[in-house]
């Protein structure tokens, strides 16, 4: 199966610190995705990076992507209160339609 | 910002009925999925469908599953006889013009089933 597993399944830390999320996956990608769900709600899109890419920044995010190794990490700066939530990567894998979701790191930012 | 909507929001049944979500994707998307997670687990691809058909399923999508798009809005998902483990939080998804990148989620409907 194509599905990304991730680690930690829950990290706490303290706001203002750096919070990192990685993620494995099995098959072959056309890209990875990086999405956030708040308690009871849908699934938000953060970031997309391509299997030809290394690393992608948008805002307070950076996420890398090693093919060679199948792995991406998520690494959110300067936490928040605000970015509790679970983290989720997802992979498009080739010759697939659907996204293929990991199992997901819960994410708690202390004040 | 355009939007995926889902109802109902919350829906609690009896085991064995038949249950009828309901989505609206965004107006000019192609792409359409219906996913699932159970309280706390992982989100689990059910089913996507393009071109008015279903273009692939999970072993979850069994029989008792079905979607529709009967109108140039709306999308459903179908489950003829509800069991107790089809107890989840039910997303709809979906995605513009290529199969791949960004999906758009609903905020979901959570199935009870008693």
């Amino acid at each position: 199966s194509q599905q990304g597993e991730e680690d930690p399944q829950a990290l706490s830390i303290q706001e203002g610190e750096n919070a990192t999320m990685n993620c494995s996956y099995k098959t072959s990608i056309n890209n990875l995705q990086w999405y956030r769900q708040n308690s009871g709600r849908g699934l938000v899109h953060l970031i997309l990076i391509r299997s030809n890419e290394r690393e992608k920044h948008s805002g307070r995010l950076r996420v890398t992507l090693d093919t060679s190794k199948k792995s991406s990490s998520l690494l959110i700066t300067a936490s928040r209160a605000a970015d509790t939530a679970s983290y989720f990567c997802a992979t498009d894998g080739k010759g697939a339609q659907k996204l293929v979701f990991g199992q997901g790191t819960r994410l708690t930012i202390n004040p | 910002e355009p939007e995926v909507t889902q109802t109902p929001s919350h829906q609690v049944t009896q085991m064995g009925q038949e249950v009828i979500l309901r989505c609206v994707p965004i107006s000019n998307h192609l792409y359409f999925y219906w996913y699932r997670q159970i309280l706390g687990q992982k989100v689990e691809f059910l089913v996507s469908f393009y071109n008015n058909e279903i273009s692939e399923k999970s072993e979850i999508f069994d029989d008792q599953f079905s979607v529709e798009r009967p109108d140039g809005s709306n999308f459903t998902l179908k489950i003829r006889s509800t069991k107790l483990e089809d107890s989840a939080m039910y997303f709809c998804a979906s995605r513009g013009y290529v199969a791949t990148g960004e999906l758009f989620f609903g905020e979901g409907s959570r199935l009870t089933v008693l």
